[in-house]
């Protein structure tokens, strides 16, 4: 497809449980980001990688979270032992000069 | 460090009336600003973006914005509210170096017949 990819769309968890969120950016793109939206807030900055390397990570809330790009395309952000707060919608967008193209996000919800 | 404002969570305009949405930024580097759309279950859609050069930005939809310095503000307008205009509108800074963007809370656009 043309456009940022991301998968799941939507997924369902139970508190305590191992999450995986894949990003599939925009062929080319070497920058790509992370950002949580929480319901009725702007989205927050996560993390950014240039190429294989997290570049800024300093969004990440605390080392239950993790983000993973090894060959410069596709990203993973991982969450360990989920906890409710972490229901949010998780967006990834990719950029080749500084314009960011949003993915339509994946809804995670932690029960 | 960069940040956001907008000013007014809910914005309620009448089919036909002027939109008129509020943003003002902090930076302490020359700004790059954005505005962004977002739809219900929808991704973030840009609107437009002023980086340098001409302070009056037109973006798609009949939006516009004009960066003012001296106010660091970046307003969005629009001479004529649709109802398909009604959305999330949300104000972002960059520091046109690594395209991270710091977001405002965002502004739900309300039109009525």
């Amino acid at each position: 497809g043309a456009g940022v990819s991301q998968t799941p769309s939507n997924k369902v968890t139970e508190k305590g449980k191992y999450v995986e969120l894949r990003c599939d950016p925009i062929s080319g793109h070497t920058a790509l980001y992370w950002y949580r939206q929480s319901l009725g807030q702007g989205p927050e900055f996560l993390i950014y990688f240039q190429g294989t390397g997290a570049a800024d990570d300093s969004g990440l809330p605390n080392d239950r979270f993790f983000a993973v790009r090894p060959e410069g395309s596709v990203s993973t952000l991982k969450i360990q032992r989920t906890e409710r707060g972490d229901s949010a919608v998780y967006l990834c967008a990719s950029s080749l000069n500084r314009e960011l193209f949003f993915g339509e996000g994946s809804r995670l919800t932690v029960l | 460090a960069q940040s956001v404002t907008q000013l007014g969570s809910h914005v309620s305009v009448s089919e036909g009336a002027l939109v008129l949405l509020r943003c003002n930024y902090s930076s302490s580097v020359p700004p790059y600003l954005f505005w962004y759309v977002q739809y219900p279950n929808q991704g973030l859609q840009l609107l437009l973006k002023y980086t340098t050069g001409a302070t009056l930005v037109k973006g798609i939809n009949g939006f516009e914005a004009e960066f003012k310095k001296s106010e660091t503000s970046f307003h969005l307008t629009k001479p004529s509210a649709h109802m398909s205009d009604a959305a999330e509108y949300f104000c972002a800074v960059s520091d046109g170096n690594t395209g991270k963007l710091i977001f405002g809370q965002g502004t739900t656009l309300q039109v009525k017949p």
